[in-house]
């Protein structure tokens, strides 16, 4: 079975530009994450939906985030404008509901802001 | 106090020596545990989950809980030069609907030959 596909796996991009990160879950998993990990701060989840509706986007750090869940197989986390601090590796993760369902991660988007 | 928490490392052990790996957390309502191993510029893989007190074990790996004392581990028997990694432990407590993992900052295990 495939795990979670995450595109583009690399990005570099200007200061001020949109960036847009990719996500198709696991099929038949009905809950996605998007974490962000940097060295600082570790592994921080950033929202996540159920049934593609957002139900907890607590940890978007500010309002030029936002992320979207048009259909059961994929989502897309936006920033616009980007900032060097946004630097960082980009997870995306799904499970299945359940409170002992693990998450499957993604390989990541490596994002750099220059 | 942070929610979950790890010491960092590294952790040093020989080859073929038992690695030991901590965790403790805050939320005494917390219904599941997971670990997941992450190597170097890779994503997160999980490893080894339990739910219940007491011991898990698969392959070389067992898990431990400690609901009471709020405390989860990981044992690694005959570790590998091939286990060198950070391991992060989560936990997944009853907030934002029972859905939601936090993890620890991860500790760094590094087995050297």
């Amino acid at each position: 079975d495939a795990g979670v596909i995450q595109s583009p796996r690399h990005e570099v991009t200007e200061m001020g530009q949109e960036v847009t990160l990719r996500c198709k879950p696991i099929s038949g998993h009905d809950y996605l994450f998007w974490y962000r990990q940097t060295m600082m701060r570790g592994l921080e989840l950033l929202i996540y939906f159920n049934n593609n509706v957002p139900i907890d986007d607590s940890g978007m750090p500010e309002d030029r985030f936002s992320a979207k869940m048009p259909n059961a197989s994929f989502s897309t986390l936006k920033i616009q404008p980007s900032e060097p601090r946004d630097s960082a590796v980009y997870f995306c993760a799904s499970s299945r509901g359940g409170r002992n369902q693990p998450q499957h991660f993604g390989d990541g988007t490596r994002l750099s802001i220059l | 106090q942070k929610e979950v928490e790890q010491n960092s490392g590294p952790l040093s052990v020989p080859e073929g020596a038992i690695a030991s790996l901590n965790c403790t957390y805050s939320d005494r309502v917390s219904q599941s545990f997971f670990w997941y191993r992450q190597y170097s510029g890779k994503s997160p893989e999980l490893i080894m989950s339990i739910y219940s007190n007491g011991d898990k074990e698969d392959g070389r790996f067992t898990a431990q809980l400690n609901k009471a004392s709020q405390y989860v581990s990981l044992l690694i028997r005959d570790s590998q030069p091939s286990d060198s990694a950070t391991y992060l432990c989560a936990v997944r407590g009853l907030t934002g609907g029972g859905n939601k993992l936090t993890f620890g900052t991860g500790t760094q295990l590094k087995v050297e030959l």
